[in-house]
């Protein structure tokens, strides 16, 4: 969805490092949701914000909601190839009664 | 607690038929999403149901319809399939429904490939 840019749109990382996703929208978000997909699968959720400035960690993955609730970050911490797939964010936008998407991150990490 | 489970998991179809998916929420899910998934349009949303009643429709031609039950099942169905519905169809469960009620958990999804 053009409402919501998520970048980059791939991410090739040697095991090991770190990395950053973004999610950024030009409207306030309401909630933002973090999930992630391995290739023709559903989505698994992971964490969802929802205050501005709230910062939540699962394992090694670290999401974080700006100040101004309009940009989100997915900061993973010595990845693996376990955390290789697509990130995608979705968020509850105004005026919109339905969860929308952005386009993915496509996520390999090399062994 | 079982997730939501979607049948078929496959499924080849023809130009021009009609097809029907299933999809069981996690059990006291009571709102049931539905969204299409192409590698050209990304995720996007078909329909809502909650309580046997469809609470909102995303942008998609009439051909494309769904039900609740009142054990929360959901099925969709497409009519006159045509190439461009070729596509993973994922379902979605939650406990309410709404704005800030989106923690959703999806389903395996169902690939559809339309001939």
């Amino acid at each position: 969805s053009q409402e919501l840019e998520q970048s980059p749109q791939s991410l090739i990382v040697q095991e090991g490092k770190n990395l950053t996703i973004n999610c950024t929208s030009s409207k306030t978000l309401y909630g933002l949701y973090w999930y992630k997909q391995k290739y023709g699968e559903g989505l698994i959720f992971l964490m969802m914000l929802q205050k501005g400035g709230e910062e939540k960690s699962h394992e090694k993955i670290t999401a974080k909601l700006d100040e101004k609730k309009q940009q989100s970050s997915l900061h993973i911490t010595a990845s693996q190839p376990s955390h290789a797939g697509i990130y995608l964010c979705g968020a509850d936008l105004p005026s919109a009664r339905q969860l929308t998407f952005g386009s993915g991150t496509q996520l390999t990490v090399l062994p | 607690k079982a997730g939501v489970t979607q049948t078929p998991r496959y499924l080849i179809k023809t130009r021009g038929q009609q097809v029907t998916l299933s999809c069981s929420p996690i059990s006291g899910h009571r709102s049931v999403s539905w969204y299409q998934q192409t590698p050209g349009q990304g995720l996007q949303f078909l329909f809502e149901y909650f309580s046997e009643t469809q609470r909102n429709k995303g942008n998609f031609p009439g051909r494309f319809s769904g039900r609740q039950f009142s054990n929360s099942r959901s099925e969709m169905n497409v009519s006159t399939l045509e190439l461009g519905d070729s596509a993973l169809y994922l379902c979605a469960s939650s406990l309410a429904a709404g704005s800030g009620s989106y923690e959703q958990y999806f389903g395996p999804g169902t690939r559809l490939t339309v001939t």
